[in-house]
């Protein structure tokens, strides 16, 4: 099994473009997460689906974010515009009962 | 509302001493508790996990942990620590069903000196 996988594993970007990050989770898993990672704020959970639909969103920080997932093997995190300060690791796992297994992150850096 | 609390954001240890890490949480029914690994540049790795049953779990690479009730403590242990233990460890609760979200403690790194 790959374990949960996450592209690109590192992003540079100029403030106010737009940023997807990829998560394909592990086959047969039907929840997934959106983590973000700061020094300053630790890990925040963004954003979470159950099969597929989107259970809870109250972390996505502001309307600039946004999160789907099309199908069981696919989500994406959207940033639009991005800005400086979205900056962090972003992290996604998957869970079928109880462990959620995490991916490698994908570094942002917005400058 | 659930929470964690891990009161300590740095520990450092000699390579081979013991170790203890503390968690404490706060939640309303049963909880089920966690604890996860990050090694740098790395996602998380669960280390254990204590849904019911006897309170003294075994874990992954020598961990153990200790539910307490009374206390609402879950303290991460391990006899005898080595250098690549160093890594930043995170206590996490949740209501045990996987489609239900975690709410982590904001970790405690691990520094091991020789």
């Amino acid at each position: 099994d790959a374990g949960v996988i996450q592209s690109p594993r590192h992003e540079v970007t100029e403030m106010g473009q737009e940023v997807t990050l990829r998560c394909k989770p592990i086959s047969g898993h039907n929840s997934l997460f959106w983590y973000r990672q700061t020094m300053m704020r630790g890990l925040e959970l963004l954003i979470y689906f159950n099969n597929n639909v989107p259970i809870d969103d109250s972390g996505m920080p502001e309307d600039r974010f946004s999160a789907k997932m099309p199908n069981a093997s696919f989500s994406t995190l959207k940033i639009q515009p991005s800005e400086p300060r979205d900056s962090a690791v972003y992290f996604c796992a998957s869970t079928l009962y109880n462990e959620q297994f995490f991916g490698p992150g994908t570094r942002l850096t917005v400058l | 509302a659930q929470s964690v609390t891990q009161p300590d954001i740095h520990i450092t240890v000699s390579e081979g001493a013991s170790l203890e890490l503390r968690c404490n949480y706060s939640y309303g029914a049963t909880p089920y508790l966690f604890w996860y690994v990050q090694s740098p540049g790395q996602g998380l790795q669960l280390l254990l996990k204590y849904f019911s049953g006897d309170t003294l779990v075994q874990g992954i690479k020598g961990f153990e942990a200790e539910f307490k009730r009374s206390q609402s403590s879950f303290n991460l242990r391990k006899p005898s620590v080595h250098w690549s233990d160093a890594a930043e460890y995170f206590c996490a609760v949740g209501p045990g069903r996987g489609n239900e979200k975690l709410t982590f403690g904001t970790g405690t790194r691990l520094t091991i000196i020789p």
